[in-house]
């Protein structure tokens, strides 16, 4: 079954380093998302990607983040300068055809930023 | 409350018997969906029921939407160990280009074998 994977799957890093979380979303799939989990709290979304631009963001999706699709399969969400606050599981997803479908997820990246 | 409050927050019920986990929104969606996550895992899709729909079933799984309530539950019929986790549902909007799913606190439950 196809399934979307996320790279690498915990990332521990400085305070004020960029890092990057990759994703691949499932091959036929057009839209993609990244979402956030800080622990023992419920899941939020950052940003939506869809023909090769950001399609909706939250509040939280500041200007330290960016997302890029830079070639046909990989998804990523960059970091520019981690902060503390930023630890938490990020997920990404993919759908077919935005939400009127389900939204597969992958198995999330762990970040912890020390 | 805030879009997407499930109730309750954590069940504890024995193996064999019925967990019921309800969800209630603000806003008008096009979709409900529910989700399960094991702890510290991903997200597993288990049911999308639509605005227009009342009931849907899904093996074990009972979804019903009451749109005039705001409001969603998740039965779990003859429950097993392998169904502890939590479970949370996540709303869509109605609003075209609207491209965002708004997750609930979600329901922690716990199967006693």
């Amino acid at each position: 079954e196809p399934e979307v994977t996320q790279t690498p799957s915990h990332q521990v890093t400085q305070m004020g380093q960029e890092v990057i979380l990759r994703c691949v979303p499932i091959s036929n799939h057009l839209y993609f998302y990244w979402y956030r989990q800080i622990l023992g709290q419920k899941v939020e979304f950052l940003v939506s990607f869809y023909n090769n631009e950001i399609s909706e963001k939250s509040e939280i999706f500041d200007d330290q983040f960016s997302v890029e699709r830079p070639d046909g399969s990989n998804f990523t969400l960059k970091i520019r300068s981690t902060k503390l606050e930023d630890s938490a599981m990020y997920f990404c997803a993919s759908t077919p055809q935005g939400l009127n479908t389900e939204a597969f997820f992958g198995q999330g990246t762990r970040l912890t930023v020390v | 409350s805030q879009q997407g409050e499930e109730d309750p927050q954590a069940l504890s019920i024995q193996e064999g018997e019925n967990a019921t986990m309800n969800c209630s929104y603000k806003t008008s969606i096009n979709n409900l969906q529910w989700y399960r996550q094991n702890s510290g895992r991903g997200l597993v899709h288990l049911i999308l029921i639509r605005s227009n729909e009342r009931e849907k079933h899904s093996g074990r799984l009972r979804v019903t939407l009451d749109t005039s309530k705001k409001s969603s539950s998740l039965l779990i019929t003859a429950s097993r160990a392998a169904d502890t986790a939590s479970y949370f549902c996540a709303t869509d909007g109605s609003n075209f280009g609207n491209e965002k799913l708004t997750f609930g606190t979600g329901t922690r439950l716990t199967i006693i074998p």
